[in-house]
């Protein structure tokens, strides 16, 4: 069952930009949402989180927007870096605290 | 300070055979999870322990694959039987409490089934 959907494999934009990813949930149940970059022959690095009282949560370049009723999140990086070139996963938790992942999103960012 | 810490970081072993991965949470955290990625795919979840309560295994895809958490801590992924399709990178993650904390992950275990 896929609960958590990330619907756009791929993402290609240049430096300086912004970059947003977007991720759609299912569950309503779901009250804390993460993302998490991730390079190559590495483990997951948590990015930012947000929890569901909330529709806003930046940190730097980084920005993470919530909307419950669309059962939606965004990711915004702006001005995006070739540094940020990766996979980018969005993730969420709920009353049961285990989470679960969408399937990704591999961002480019061209100098 | 150590991190998530996962052996072997690669694995290679004959359709089969039965294969034991082990992952070490960091010190303290009482969440620990298991996920696999298969190649081009996200990040799918296996089953999830939290201080002494009951497992979540709602994601293992069959009665091969099996995970114990021992004393709270040290963690053993086993698949019996190894098939291809169980070929993938397998993630460990831990979190101090489970509840609205971010995850750390190791760095994985390459399983290959040849």
């Amino acid at each position: 069952d896929q609960q958590v959907k990330q619907n756009s494999p791929s993402l290609s934009v240049q430096e300086g930009r912004i970059s947003i990813l977007n991720c759609d949930y299912t569950n309503s149940m779901f009250d804390y949402f993460l993302w998490y970059k991730k390079y190559p022959a590495e483990g997951p690095t948590f990015l930012i989180s947000i929890s569901s009282i909330k529709d806003k949560n930046e940190d730097g370049r980084f920005t993470v927007f919530l909307n419950k009723s669309a059962k939606h999140l965004s990711l915004h990086i702006v001005p995006s870096q070739p540094g940020d070139s990766a996979v980018y996963f969005c993730a969420a938790s709920g009353w049961n605290n285990d989470m679960r992942f969408g399937a990704g999103t591999r961002l480019t960012v061209k100098p | 300070g150590a991190g998530v810490s996962q052996s072997p970081s690669n694995k290679v072993t004959e359709k089969g055979k039965d294969v034991e991965l082990r992952c070490d949470p960091i010190s303290g955290h009482t969440a620990l999870y298991w996920y696999r990625q298969s190649l081009g795919q996200g990040l799918e979840f296996l089953i999830y322990f939290q201080g002494n309560s009951a497992p979540d295994k709602s994601g293992l895809p069959s009665d091969r694959f099996s995970a114990e958490r021992t004393g709270g801590s040290v963690s053993t992924l086993t698949i019996q039987r190894t098939q291809q399709e169980d070929s993938a990178v397998y993630l460990c993650a831990s979190s101090l409490t489970g509840s609205n904390t971010e995850a750390f992950f190791g760095q994985g275990t390459r399983l290959t089934v040849v």
